[in-house]
């Protein structure tokens, strides 16, 4: 099994609705990433969780909040977003976090696209 | 300065030609390279990684690194019209942040 797999696909809130974002890999990585891409731009790193516990959080919003229940699961709890974070939202994950060749390439989930209205 | 700077193009190559995408990075003690491939709508995915000085080639991609000279590259050959895709060529710095360029935009006409 070689995939991430994110759910839902497509989301539309509203500015005062608690949303949920979810992945999922079963590839046995220890490192797992939310990235946030806008249209015709490069995904923008936001979180990064190694063995479980938060590790790079880039001064991301509160209103956006990580969680990571074991290994394999990367949820982001979404609250009071406003429309300007509509955007794709992926997932990805990694062998480790260390720079040993091929434990750092990212494989990445299909994404969920997030509407906020 | 960018960390990663590529050409945004669009660079349009003919169906069975060389389609040659350049990248440059600005820290020095970065070890991984990395080409990803993105089409419209889609997540990216993994082309190439190269972590040496020189060549790398796998299949119609070769990934060529220069570390003295901060430059990553990616050559298609035969591309064909499916190549047609973003280029995002991604290092990896300090603290293990994965940056990304802003991509290429390749288009292969037939």
């Amino acid at each position: 099994d070689t995939e991430v797999t994110q759910t839902p696909k497509h989301l539309v809130m509203g500015m005062t609705n608690k949303k949920s974002l979810k992945c999922e890999q079963h590839m046995g990585h220890r490192a797992m990433y939310w990235y946030k891409q806008k249209a015709k731009k490069p995904p923008e790193l936001m979180f990064v969780y190694s063995y479980e516990k938060l590790s790079i959080n880039e001064s991301v919003p509160s209103r956006f909040s990580p969680e990571c229940p074991n290994s394999s699961l990367l949820n982001l709890h979404l609250h009071a977003l406003q429309p300007e974070d509509s955007a794709l939202y992926l997932c990805a994950s990694s062998q480790d976090l260390s720079e040993v060749a091929g434990a750092n390439v990212l494989t990445f989930g299909a994404g969920s696209r997030l509407t906020v209205l | 300065q960018k960390e990663v700077e590529q050409n945004s193009g669009p660079l349009s190559v003919p169906e069975g030609a060389i389609a040659s995408l350049n990248c440059t990075y600005s820290d020095r003690v970065s070890q991984s390279f990395f080409w990803y491939r993105q089409y419209s709508g889609k997540s990216p995915e993994l082309i190439m990684s190269i972590y040496s000085n020189g060549d790398k080639e796998d299949g119609r991609f070769t990934a060529q690194l220069n570390k003295a000279s901060q430059y990553v590259s990616l050559l298609i050959r035969d591309s064909q019209p499916s190549d047609s895709a973003t280029y995002l060529c991604a290092v990896n710095g300090r603290g293990n942040k994965l940056v990304f360029g802003a991509g290429t935009i390749l288009r292969v006409k037939s």
